[in-house]
């Protein structure tokens, strides 16, 4: 199976400020790679698919970025209802897997 | 709109059977890959099976012999039986819609709670 390694686990950083987090793969996943964001109780909601394109009616402020083993995710300037869990995703192969989540805290 | 409801989770005894249903709105479910994800509580997420456009199946090894995924493209749902259930099944599982023929999930259920205990 692929593992997906989040990094880091914990994100501490105020409104305003920019975001970046890491996803590592095992094996090269090559573009084939989704980010998802998570708020308390509720679904999870795609923000990137295929490392750098954006879902629709997702705010620019979100990029993507990587190919092969890593990738990242970038929040330019940090919005209040940005402080959320972030998940990555792989579907280069079966089965699908997910990494282990980065949370977003307010500092 | 699109819509997905997830119904049919409860709490069950281990050894017991489930069935999970999705029902969709807003598109039909035969054109796209269809999902179920879990959540262990306070944990994250978990890719559970997929059923593709043309109606191949995939599992994860946790739930291989154990869970079968359905759809009904007539009513427009999409089903998840589980046997055989263990405490470690516990979770909210998620319906969710792949992107095209693909396994990036655009669209996604509120979920519903599975409680395995005795």
């Amino acid at each position: 199976d692929i593992v997906l390694t989040q990094s880091p686990a914990t994100l501490s950083l105020s409104p305003g400020e920019r975001a970046t987090l890491s996803c590592r793969a095992s094996q090269s996943v090559s573009i084939y790679l989704a980010w998802y964001q998570q708020k308390g109780g509720q679904a999870p909601r795609l923000l990137i698919y295929d490392a750098s394109n954006r879902a629709t009616g997702i705010p620019a402020r979100f990029s993507g970025s990587g190919s092969g083993t890593d990738f990242t995710l970038t929040i330019s300037r940090l919005e209040p209802e940005d402080f959320a869990f972030y998940y990555c995703q792989q579907r280069r192969d079966w089965p699908i897997t997910f990494g282990q989540g980065t949370r977003l805290e307010i500092k | 709109e699109v819509q997905l409801v997830e119904t049919g989770g409860d709490l069950i005894q281990p050894g017991g059977s489930l069935r999970l249903s999705c029902a969709v709105s807003g598109f039909t479910v035969s054109p796209y890959y269809m999902t179920w994800v879990r959540q262990a509580p306070g944990k994250g997420l978990e890719w559970v099976s997929v059923i593709e456009d043309g109606g191949t199946t995939h599992y994860a090894d946790s739930v291989k012999g154990r869970f079968t995924i359905s759809r009904d493209i007539s009513e427009n749902m999409l089903f998840l039986q589980m046997n055989n259930l263990r405490a470690e099944d516990t979770a909210m599982y998620y319906c969710a819609k792949g992107r095209g023929r693909t396994s990036s999930y655009d669209f996604w259920g509120q979920g519903t709670l599975v409680t395995v205990s005795s």
